[in-house]
Parts: C-alpha cells; sequence; structure tokens
C-alpha cells in the first residue's frame, strides 16, 4: 500500500524568503504525485501534479516541486513567499486508475511572518 | 458551474444518530470521492465511485455507507453515529479522461 510522510508539521517563514516543503512517498509504482492548498475553514485546491516526464514541474501562485526516483521524494517550493501563501499544504499519492484514490500526507502548516 | 456542492456545513449528531451527507457535482464527473480529514492525519478515503451504480470501499469505510444512483450525486450515510466519526468530511470529483480532482468546501461533523 502507498503512504507519503510530510515531515515538518509547521513551517515559519518570513515574508519573501524561500519555501520548501518535504514530502516522502512510498508506492510500488510509479506514481502519480499531488500538492495541493488548503486556506483556513477552505476545501483543497490543487496545486500542481507529476504524471510523468519532466521532473521539474511547475504550479500555480509561483509553486514547484522536483520529483526525485531514487529519494522517494516530491518536495514543494517557492522561491518568494507572500502573506497569501500562509495556509496548510498536502502532499498526496494516486492509486489506481490514473491516480484517483490518493493518498494524503499528514500536512504541513506554514505560517507567513511579516 | 458550481463545481461540488456540499451539504450541510455544519453538523452536530447525538451517538446513534443517523443522517447523510450530501455531495453533488455539475461538471459530468464519472469518478466521485469521499475523505474525512483529521488533525495530523491529512485526508482518508472512506469510499469512491467510477461511475453511476458502481462504489468500492476506500481506506476507512467502516461505519460509512454510500450509493451511486445518479452521476451528480453521492450521498455518505452514517447509519449509526460514534464520537470516532468527528471530523471533516470531504467530497471529491474527476473527470475519467483528466488527472485533476475537484474539492468539495467540506461538511464539519462532531458527534457528542
Amino acid at each position: 500500500a502507498q503512504s507519503v510522510t510530510q515531515p515538518d508539521i509547521h513551517i515559519t517563514v518570513s515574508e519573501g524568503a524561500s519555501l520548501e516543503l518535504r514530502c516522502n512517498y512510498s508506492y510500488g509504482a510509479t506514481p502519480y504525485l499531488f500538492w495541493y492548498v488548503q486556506s483556513p475553514g477552505q476545501g483543497l485546491q490543487l496545486l500542481l501534479k507529476y504524471f510523468s516526464g519532466d521532473t521539474l514541474v511547475q504550479g500555480i501562485k509561483g509553486f514547484e516541486a522536483e520529483f526525485k526516483r531514487s529519494q522517494s521524494s516530491f518536495n514543494l517550493r517557492k522561491p518568494s513567499v507572500h502573506w497569501s501563501d500562509a495556509a496548510e499544504y498536502f502532499c498526496a499519492v494516486g492509486a489506481g486508475a490514473a491516480g484517483n484514490k490518493l493518498t494524503f500526507g499528514g500536512g504541513t502548516r506554514v505560517l507567513v511572518k511579516p | 458551474n458550481a463545481g461540488v456542492t456540499q451539504t450541510p456545513k455544519f453538523q452536530v449528531l447525538k451517538t446513534g444518530q443517523s443522517m447523510t451527507l450530501q455531495c453533488a457535482q455539475d461538471m459530468n464527473h464519472e469518478y466521485m470521492s469521499w475523505y474525512r480529514q483529521d488533525p495530523g492525519m491529512g485526508l482518508r478515503l472512506i469510499h469512491y465511485s467510477v461511475g453511476a451504480g458502481i462504489t468500492d470501499q476506500g481506506e476507512v469505510p467502516n461505519g460509512y455507507n454510500v450509493s451511486r444512483s445518479t452521476t451528480e450525486d453521492f450521498p455518505l450515510r452514517l447509519l449509526s453515529a460514534a464520537p470516532s466519526q468527528t471530523s471533516v468530511y470531504f467530497c471529491a470529483s474527476r473527470a475519467v479522461r483528466t488527472d485533476t480532482q475537484y474539492f468539495g468546501p467540506g461538511t464539519r461533523l462532531t458527534v457528542l
């Protein structure tokens, strides 16, 4: 069975600084990988996804993620954080038809200091 | 399009009561899923459906029933609520030819 680990429960970053969120996965086949963001009291919004091809993927809101098969990682990065990036971020691995069944990590809550 | 809608937004139940969480989507998506979100555990898949009349269990199905009589609707039933079912519930849908799941706004359920 697949699993996802997000080692950092909370991260605090200053506005304008860079951000990196870690994600490690376990899956027997080629993974479908996703990053979602959840603002307080809201549902989940897809930031980006990786299915195959270029291992560096670009997403919305200036986020990018890099798939590293050798490290079973799919870390999320943003060069310069804005106050509106304060939210909870979830990494997920998809199984089943084109990754329909998602297994999520526990999430990383990002706080942005002015 | 309204996307994925869920009702109610909040609900308080007593142990042993039953209720149905509603989920509807107007995007003609084949796939629909129910997840529960608990602190520190991310979202966990409860049940999913790949089309009308077809449902299957996810990671944490016990205590929940689903049915899919139409493409649009995918209700989640709690037959006898327990405090362990206190959670935030999210419904999601996806078209079979795409790779993006769309999530509803969630239902916050408290079982006393």
